[in-house]
């Protein structure tokens, strides 16, 4: 069945540093990948969408790299701040453009100042 | 951009009981609306895709029975959680689409149900 993983239940950074984030999958070949912030009590909400021809996105910054044949995505922040604290999901689509997603269990990111 | 927004947000409820949550996407019509459970320290998990005008579709294990879902009108869906249960206590958590999809799913902010 389909699988993604993101190893890490949680990372611990100081303020400064870059925040690297592995989602891996298995049994599966999507056409793009997303990557979500949840924080405590709260929904998540979307970051950056890779799709699987692109190698690298970047929004700020985020970086977000895809590996179609490791069927590896990297999710990097850079210069990482204490308001960057969260838990990051990332999120395979199942099915056409209007299906559900699939979530990993997320990294919770802890910065401290 | 695209806003949906959850009601309540949190709410209490006496074992036996059942409890409406409320869906809406405010400045889009949705096509399509999901509820996800996601219990503590886990994935969010789907529990039914709800298309309007139509019968939900319910994932393995979940049963349609003790979770309803309308979705009546392109705005609004609703989950009750009928004769609810201890174990039913969680963080549901709901996601709208519609036609002219972005990039990314909108998710509403979330409601927790505590059931005593």
């Amino acid at each position: 069945s389909q699988k993604i993983e993101q190893n890490s239940e949680a990372l611990n950074i100081q303020e400064g540093k870059t925040a690297t984030l592995t989602c891996n999958y298995t049994n599966y070949s999507p056409a793009y990948l997303q990557w979500y912030r949840q924080d405590p009590g709260r929904g998540p909400v979307f970051l950056l969408l890779i799709r699987e021809n692109e190698k690298e996105k970047r929004k700020e910054r985020l970086k977000v790299t895809f590996d179609t044949t490791l069927k590896q995505s990297l999710f990097h922040i850079t210069a990482s701040q204490p308001a960057d604290s969260a838990t990051y999901l990332c999120a395979l689509l199942n099915g056409g453009s209007q299906g559900n997603l699939i979530f990993g269990k997320g990294t919770k990111l802890s910065v401290k100042p | 951009g695209a806003v949906v927004s959850q009601h309540p947000s949190w709410v209490i409820c006496k074992s036996g009981t059942s409890v409406k949550i409320e869906c809406r996407s405010l400045d889009f019509q949705a096509t399509t609306m999901f509820w996800y459970r996601q219990f503590p320290k886990q994935s969010l998990m789907l529990m039914a895709t709800s298309n309007e005008g139509s019968k939900a579709t319910y994932e393995q294990g979940v049963e349609k029975d003790k979770f309803l879902i309308n979705h009546a009108s392109l705005t609004l869906s609703t989950l009750t959680v009928t004769s609810a249960h201890p174990e039913d206590s969680s963080f549901y958590i709901c996601s709208a689409i519609g036609l002219w999809q972005g990039d990314g799913y909108t998710f509403g902010s979330g409601t927790r149900l505590t059931v005593v």
